[in-house]
């Protein structure tokens, strides 16, 4: 399959506490790209990392990418509860589709 | 404001009935795109389209259609649900190959 593996399924932390999240995949990519969803709404894309790249920071986001362990991590710093959200990660190896995985549910407690 | 416009938010049909989901992006995005999403399987692409007049099958295109006779508007047709069409539906739209999508806030569906 194409498509990226969120691990763990679900978190939950302590507001202030930071997040990280893998993702997997199994073929060569362009890009890979990270989306969050709240409950029943649409995806909104958070940040987008090259092949060639290895970190790239957002805010308080921080995202890593391992081509050679073809894996990826999201860590989200000081979470607030307003994070509270599924987070998908998404590689995009051709030109046509981004395939997403189910998702980690975090749950941020205030 | 740049969006991606799905309506309606909610439906309930019934089996054999049938329905249109709009979706209309005023980005002049070349790529469109609809994905279903289900409890514990993703999203999963139904159909995709590179340009006007351009579609294409995804993953999980059976019972459904397609259109893009405008490159803003990308209708998702079902001549004829049935319950297993009952999902959330998304349209998504990009404005080139190796970039990001950008969601409409989704169809809940529910075929009776």
């Amino acid at each position: 399959s194409q498509q990226g593996e969120e691990d763990p399924q679900a978190l939950s932390i302590q507001e202030g506490e930071n997040a990280t999240m893998n993702c997997s995949y199994k073929t060569s990519i362009n890009n890979l790209q990270w989306y969050r969803q709240n409950s029943g709404r649409g995806l909104v894309h958070l940040i987008l990392i090259r092949s060639n790249e290895r970190e790239k920071h957002s805010g308080r986001l921080r995202v890593t990418l391992d081509t050679s362990k073809k894996s990826s991590s999201l860590l989200i710093t000081a979470s607030r509860a307003a994070d509270t959200a599924s987070y998908f990660c998404a590689p995009l190896a051709g030109a046509n589709n981004l395939f997403f995985g189910t998702g980690t549910r975090l749950t941020v407690i205030p | 404001e740049a969006q991606v416009t799905q309506n309606p938010r909610y439906l309930i049909t019934v089996t054999g009935k049938k329905l249109t989901v709009t979706c209309s992006q005023n980005m002049n995005h070349e790529y469109m795109s609809w994905y279903r999403q289900d409890p514990g399987l993703g999203l999963r692409q139904i159909y995709y389209s590179m340009n006007v007049e351009v579609t294409d099958k995804g993953d999980v295109p059976e019972g459904y259609k397609v259109s893009r006779k405008e490159k803003r508007n990308f209708p998702l047709i079902l001549e004829s649900p049935s319950p297993n069409q009952t999902s959330l539906y998304f349209c998504a739209s990009r404005p080139g190959t190796w970039t990001e999508l950008f969601f409409g806030s989704g169809t809940q569906l529910s075929v009776l």
